[in-house]
């Protein structure tokens, strides 16, 4: 069990590009979530999966984000045009949940991201 | 909706006492109370959850937290801090019955001084 695994870990980026983060869940684990991160605040939801479906998606998550988990394994979250307001810590969390369970969510080292 | 406060932005505490940091609780429904580290430039280690039970969760690292409905509470504790322990800590509650999601506290910084 090596953990989650996010890359990379770092990002500098100028307005306007493109960026796209990766995250590997622990193996076998069925569920993967993304949250940021702003300075000084709590991790706050942006979306989650169950195998490759995307159940559910944060009102926050504006028309520029998208995210994909194509084989149920990885998944990738890709910011288009990115603004300043985007700079953050993205964190990824995977868990093995059941229908009916409280899952444990076990988080990634995050990807924090700078747009100049 | 659900909702976690964390009433205190630092708590200081010299090593080798107890601590105590404070999460107070909102839901409707059934509440999972769940509390994370997290120590600089890191991401979150799961520390502890209630779900249902015990009202005294143990987790890792020695810490614990106690579940009080009647004040809609769960503390984090431990009965002798470590210098080691300082970090960021958060309290979190899951988003009611139909979602996983997590709705994070905006956190404490425990500060154990020497």
């Amino acid at each position: 069990d090596t953990g989650v695994s996010q890359n990379p870990r770092h990002k500098i980026t100028k307005r306007g590009q493109n960026v796209t983060f990766r995250c590997d869940p622990i193996s076998e684990h069925n569920r993967l979530y993304w949250y940021r991160q702003t300075l000084g605040q709590g991790p706050e939801f942006l979306t989650y999966f169950q195998n490759e479906a995307q159940l559910e998606k944060s009102r926050l998550l504006s028309d520029r984000f998208s995210a994909e988990r194509p084989k149920g394994s990885f998944s990738t979250l890709e910011i288009q045009r990115t603004e300043q307001g985007d700079s953050a810590m993205y964190l990824c969390a995977s868990s093995w949940g059941e229908l009916g369970n409280t899952d444990t969510q076990y988080f990634g080292p995050g990807t924090r991201l700078t747009v100049l | 909706a659900q909702s976690v406060a964390q009433p205190e932005d630092q708590v200081n505490v010299a090593e080798g006492n107890p601590l105590t940091v404070k999460c107070t609780y909102s839901v409707s429904g059934n509440p999972y109370l769940f509390w994370y580290v997290q120590y600089p430039n890191r991401g979150l280690q799961f520390l502890l959850k209630y779900i249902t039970g015990d009202n005294l969760v143990k987790g890792s690292y020695g810490f614990e937290a106690e579940f009080n409905k009647s004040q809609t509470s769960f503390h984090l504790k431990k009965p002798s801090a470590l210098v080691s322990d300082s970090a960021l800590y958060f309290c979190a509650v899951r988003d009611g019955d139909s979602s996983y999601k997590l709705i994070f506290g905006s956190g404490t910084r425990l500060l154990v001084r020497p």
